[in-house]
């Protein structure tokens, strides 16, 4: 079993509307949870962190967390082209951040 | 100026080559991180400097050797690499090890590396 699971995607989303990306995990221990965003040919950069339980939002991203059910998501509201990415999601784990394979975001016009 | 900067941006080299990938951070951090990014799969953490201290090697294969003279510089050094290594190398820092539950990882923009 993968530690971080994602959709590799690609993930379309018309431009103006919601994306949502999801994320699982496997170490029921984890406490902190991550969104990076990295642009295709550039370096990953964070987005989002969340450690409790429900929503936090920052703009237009909103991540989720539910530790019951081990999963994590990231929702962007009134996508845009520059949205277009693929998107990271990392836990802690171990003392080491462990990334997923990433989910590929298209947001078309 | 970036704040995590790397050399070469692009490398290739034979499998009998030997080549060194370097990352410098100019954002006063003490922990610095190698990174191996293939298609389709996830980051995988390579090895962790914390003060110049080597805190993580993930089963890594000797064939790639890390120096770290100094928390601002960070070496990979390559030698007799096979195909399979083919991949884009990231460098990253963070303020202290301590703080690694932010997650506040810094990237430089990687190295491609293509072993031919």
């Amino acid at each position: 079993q993968k530690e971080v699971e994602q959709n590799s995607g690609p993930l379309s989303v018309p431009e103006g509307a919601i994306a949502s990306l999801n994320c699982t995990y496997s170490d029921r221990g984890s406490q902190s949870f991550f969104w990076y965003r990295q642009y295709s040919g550039k370096s990953p950069e964070l987005i989002m962190f969340i450690y409790s339980n429900g929503d936090k939002e920052d703009g237009r991203f909103t991540a989720q967390l539910n530790k019951a059910s081990q999963y994590v998501s990231l929702l962007i509201r009134d996508s845009q082209p520059s949205d277009s990415a693929t998107y990271l999601c990392a836990v802690n784990g171990a003392s080491k951040i462990i990334f997923g394979s990433g989910t590929r975001l298209s947001i078309r016009p | 100026e970036t704040g995590v900067t790397q050399t070469p941006r692009h490398l290739v080299m034979g499998m009998t080559n030997k080549k060194s990938l370097k990352c410098e951070q100019h954002l006063g951090h003490n922990a610095m991180y190698w990174y191996k990014q293939s298609a389709k799969k996830p980051l995988e953490l390579m090895f962790v400097y914390s003060l110049e201290e080597r805190v993580e090697n993930n089963s890594v294969p000797s064939r790639f050797s890390p120096e770290c003279p100094n928390s601002s510089h960070l070496f990979l050094h390559l030698h007799t690499l096979q195909p399979e290594d083919s991949a884009l190398y990231l460098c990253a820092s963070s303020q202290d090890r301590g703080r690694i539950d932010t997650g506040e990882l810094f990237f430089g923009e990687g190295s491609r590396l293509t072993v031919l």
